[in-house]
């Protein structure tokens, strides 16, 4: 059972918007600042999110997140195949000491 | 370029020993928090444990303490660790992560920035 939850799968077709949540607490999305990361098929996690809504450099500009309270969201616009993968939403938690991870939303590219 | 790359996975009996290592380069390596991130087959990320710069701090997870221990040698530009008692639960792919913590506005800021490739680690008799 993960700290964060997020949807167990997400899918779009090819230029579609696509959306995947991840809820927390006041311990940690209500406090802290949420990460996003992804995963694509037979490779290491990559950050693809930081600070609530930065995009490390490379990653195209059709990623964006947002926050509210202790609920984020991670938005891929212009949905193309090679985005079918793992995303999971991280966050400091207060409590913990330490950083928690959501479950993980896989996406599929219909 | 930035790169980390582990080492040291295998497989191990149910109460074995394993050291993990992780050869840092490309980065001024004794400037960095650092962590471990595991991923058990088919399952999620969960943070194991932090270090901090010069490893006077560490930190782990409920499931781990007692039993892992995380360290580091700025010289060799590697970070560690070793694991003890191991359980089949542990099996993983155990992932050297770099760190980036700072404090924005009073929020604190943490979030890994560069990932290894990963090191897999079997527990079964």
């Amino acid at each position: 059972q993960s700290v964060l939850t997020q949807p167990p799968s997400a899918s779009g077709t090819p230029g579609q918007r696509v959306t995947i949540s991840c809820s927390g607490s006041s311990s940690n999305i209500g406090t802290n600042i949420v990460n996003w990361y992804q995963q694509l098929p037979g490779t290491a996690p990559k950050l693809l999110i930081y600070s609530n809504n930065q995009r490390p450099s490379g990653v195209p500009d059709r990623f964006s997140a947002s926050k509210s309270g202790t609920s984020a969201s991670l938005a891929i616009t212009g949905l193309q195949s090679e985005d079918e993968g793992d995303y999971y939403c991280a966050a400091w938690d207060d409590s913990l000491n330490g950083p928690v991870f959501g479950g993980g939303t896989k996406l599929t590219v219909l | 370029e930035v790169q980390l790359v582990e080492s040291g996975g295998g497989l191990v009996q149910p109460g074995g020993s394993l050291r993990l290592s992780c050869a840092a380069s490309g980065f001024t390596f004794s400037s960095y928090w650092m962590t471990w991130v595991r991923q058990a087959p088919g399952k999620g990320l969960e943070w194991v444990a932090n270090i901090k710069e010069d490893g006077s701090e560490k930190y782990y997870v409920d499931s781990v303490k007692g039993r892992f221990t995380i360290s580091r040698d700025n010289a060799k530009n590697s970070l560690y660790l070793q694991m003890n008692s191991l359980r089949a639960e542990d099996r993983a792919i155990y992932y050297c992560v770099r760190v980036r913590i700072t404090m924005i506005r009073g929020v604190l800021s943490y979030y890994m920035d560069v990932w290894g490739k990963g090191t897999t680690v079997a527990v079964s008799s």
